[in-house]
């Protein structure tokens, strides 16, 4: 069965120092990959996504991915965080056959000065 | 940011009570989502519609149906509110390479 596994429920990180959120996904097509980011009392924010092409993949307020096939893994960095990157982060994969998006659990960020 | 609202944006309601919830998208996209957002269990597809009229059933639906009657609007209707249907609602719609876009959520609390 497909599957989105985030296994950080927390990660606690100082700020100024670098970030990995890890996602593991179970799909038997080529994934289409999302990580979304939700600030407390808010909606879910685009942050970056993987179609194809270039497995590293840029995305908005300094995020990056990088999907590798053969860990079945798309996990997101950050060189440097701040203290507004303090949020829940939400992987997903695209399932094409019903045009739906399967989520993993998140993983809470907290910042620490 | 896509165009979604959701309407209200907070309500409190009691148990039995039937209650809708809006979604309004300015996009012109053809999918539209109903999620529920609860601590400890993410978020959860309740119904998803893939055009006016055309909806089906995600991984949470008993208790909540829906209506799509024009491209834009996507409701939700609780038929009679229970205290487990306490949560956080939000809506999504489905553009361009299957990118979802969310609306800002909805706070329900049923007493």
């Amino acid at each position: 069965a497909q599957s989105v596994t985030q296994p950080d429920i927390h990660i606690t990180v100082s700020e100024g120092a670098s970030l990995e959120l890890r996602c593991n996904y179970s799909y038997g097509a080529t994934p289409y990959l999302f990580w979304y980011v939700q600030s407390p009392g808010q909606g879910l924010q685009l942050l970056l996504k993987y179609f194809s092409g270039d497995t590293l993949v840029q995305g908005i307020k300094g995020f990056e991915a990088e999907f590798k096939r053969s860990q079945s893994s798309f996990n997101l960095r950050k060189p440097s965080v701040h203290w507004s990157d303090a949020a829940e982060y939400f992987c997903a994969v695209f399932m094409d056959s019903n045009y739906q998006l399967i989520w993993g659990a998140g993983t809470k960020l907290i910042i620490k000065p | 940011d896509a165009g979604i609202t959701q309407s209200p944006r907070h309500k409190v309601t009691e148990t039995g009570t039937p209650v809708t919830l809006r979604c309004h998208q300015t996009e012109n996209h053809r999918y539209m989502y109903w999620y529920r957002q609860d601590p400890g269990h993410g978020l959860r597809l309740i119904h998803y519609s893939y055009g006016v009229k055309d909806t089906d059933k995600g991984e949470v639906s008993d208790g909540y149906s829906v209506s799509r009657s024009k491209t834009e609007d996507f409701l939700l209707t609780l038929e009679s509110a229970t205290s487990s249907q306490t949560s956080v609602y939000f809506c999504a719609i489905g553009g361009d390479q299957e990118t979802q876009y969310f609306g800002p959520g909805t706070r329900l609390l049923v007493l």
